[in-house]
């Protein structure tokens, strides 16, 4: 059974760059679109992004100047980096499988503070 | 880019039957959107519902299903149970990117 996990630094500094990686376990991740959400707390979700395991990527417009997406085929995980972030990126940042986002990891909750 | 509205919240009676929508500000919402659900509790990741408009996951209940309704995509809940108590969001793709819906919470009373 193929599970996501959301790992990475749980504070960031405001104008610092937010990383985070999803690992794939129980399939490989050289198949399907692999997607980027957040989601602040008490509001919605909102869809960050996506990277094809071909490497091809396509980001939301609102936050396109600042996000990229890579991916490992070798360690099976996939990558979020957000640049110049503030208090307003804070969010609980979830990975998702799929053009329909099927799968989704527990998530991880990010705050920028200092 | 594209505003998507959902009614902020609905209450339907144990057994009863419910009805969600979500539109779009561009324009009637078509199976070209591919109409996502999502079901989220307290706590929890969303648990995705329905795919493309009609279509349910494996996991999804009989009682949950998509449609397309007046213009708007539809989640209609039949036979409600006191666990379906959650927020629904829709996910519309449009000029190639997804926007969340800003979510409907039912509550079952």
């Amino acid at each position: 059974q193929v599970q996501l996990q959301e790992s990475g630094p749980g504070l960031v500094q405001p104008s610092e760059t937010l990383s985070l990686t999803c690992a794939v376990s129980g399939g490989s991740i050289s198949d399907y679109y692999w997607n980027w959400i957040r989601q602040p707390p008490g509001k919605g979700p909102e869809w960050i992004g996506y990277i094809h395991y071909s490497g091809s990527t396509n980001y939301s417009p609102s936050l396109k100047s600042r996000v990229s997406m890579s991916l490992d085929t070798s360690k099976n995980q996939f990558s979020l980096r957000l640049t110049s972030v503030t208090a307003a990126d804070t969010a609980v940042y979830y990975c998702a499988r799929g053009t329909s986002l099927g799968l989704w990891g527990q998530g991880t909750l990010v705050t920028v503070s200092s | 880019q594209t505003v998507v509205t959902q009614e902020p919240s609905l209450t339907v009676s144990p057994g009863g039957t419910v009805t969600l929508t979500c539109a779009s500000s561009t324009g009637a919402v078509t199976s070209g959107y591919y109409p996502n659900w999502f079901q989220q509790k307290p706590g929890q990741a969303p648990r995705a519902l329905i795919y493309s408009t009609t279509n349910r996951h494996s996991w999804t209940p009989a009682r949950f299903s998509g449609s397309l309704l007046g213009g708007k995509a539809a989640l209609t809940l039949s036979g409600v149970q006191p666990e379906d108590e959650a927020a629904y969001y829709c996910l519309l793709y449009d000029s190639g990117s997804y926007v969340f819906g800003p979510g409907t919470k039912v509550t079952v009373v």
